[in-house]
C-alpha cells in the first residue's frame, strides 16, 4: 500500500542539526510533491517546504530560509529534511506528507508519514 | 500570504447532535481547501479537498461548502469517534497555510 515511513525520534543540542527521512512505498516516487508539515507540542500544524522529487527544486515557508534543506535520494525513494542551526523552538513533531495529485505543488495532503518527533534541549 | 482564521477554538458537543465549523480566509480564492482530522497521538488525516469533495472512505456525515472567503466543515451527527481537532488548509498559493484548530469535544 502506498505509505511514508519516517526515521525515528532525534534529541539534539541548541545549535546542532537533524536530518530526517522520509522513505515512499507504494506509488511512482517521482511523480508527487512530498511536503513538509511541523506541530510543535500541543500546537497547530505549521507548512514548512515542499520538495518536487523528480527534478529536486523545493520551495519553502520565508522563515526556515536558509536554515532548512530538502533533499532527495530517487534510487531509495526517500526525501529528507535537514534543519541547521536548532533552537528549543523547533521541539516538535515533523512529518512528511503525500500530495493526492500527481505533477503539482498545491492539493491536498493525503498520505502522512507516521511523524518523527525533534526534541531540542541542553 | 492567506491567512486562515478558524472558529470556534472549541467547540462541545453532544453525541448525536450536528456541528458547524468555520474557517476564514483573508483573502478570496476558489476551492483550493483541504480539512483534516486529528486524534490525539496521531497524523492528520484527509477529510474534505477542493472545499467540499469527500476523500476516499470518509463518512457521507462529513460535509464542505465554501461561500467567498468562508468555508464550512459540518458533520450531521456527530460519532464517539468524531471528537477530535479539525484543521482547514489552503493550497491556492504558496507558501501553504493552515488554520490554527478548532477542537470538538464531548459535551
Amino acid at each position: 500500500q502506498v505509505q511514508l515511513v519516517q526515521s525515528g525520534a532525534e534529541l539534539k543540542k541548541p545549535g546542532a542539526s537533524v536530518k530526517v527521512s522520509c522513505k515512499a512505498s507504494g506509488y511512482t516516487f517521482s511523480d508527487y510533491y512530498v511536503h513538509w508539515v511541523r506541530q510543535a507540542p500541543g500546537q497547530g500544524l505549521e507548512w514548512m517546504g515542499c520538495i518536487n522529487p523528480s527534478s529536486g527544486v523545493s520551495k519553502n515557508a520565508q522563515k526556515f530560509q536558509g536554515r532548512v534543506t530538502w533533499t532527495r535520494d530517487t534510487t531509495t525513494s526517500t526525501a529528507y529534511m535537514e534543519v541547521n542551526r536548532l533552537r528549543s523552538d523547533d521541539t516538535a513533531i515533523y512529518y512528511c506528507a503525500r500530495l493526492m495529485v500527481p505533477g503539482v505543488m498545491g492539493a491536498a495532503f493525503d498520505i502522512w508519514g507516521q511523524g518523527t518527533l525533534v526534541t531540542v534541549s541542553s | 500570504e492567506i491567512v486562515m482564521t478558524q472558529s470556534p477554538a472549541t467547540l462541545s458537543v453532544s453525541p448525536g447532535e450536528g456541528a458547524t465549523l468555520s474557517c476564514r480566509a483573508s483573502q478570496f480564492f476558489t476551492s483550493n481547501l483541504a480539512w483534516y482530522q486529528q486524534k490525539p497521538g496521531q497524523t492528520p488525516r484527509l477529510l474534505i479537498y477542493l472545499a467540499s469533495i469527500r476523500a476516499p472512505g470518509i463518512p457521507a456525515r462529513f460535509s464542505g461548502s465554501a461561500s467567498g472567503t468562508e468555508f464550512t466543515l459540518t458533520i450531521s451527527s456527530l460519532q464517539s469517534e468524531d471528537f477530535a481537532v479539525y484543521y482547514c488548509q489552503q493550497y491556492y498559493d504558496w507558501p501553504w497555510t493552515f488554520g490554527q484548530g478548532t477542537k470538538v469535544e464531548i459535551k
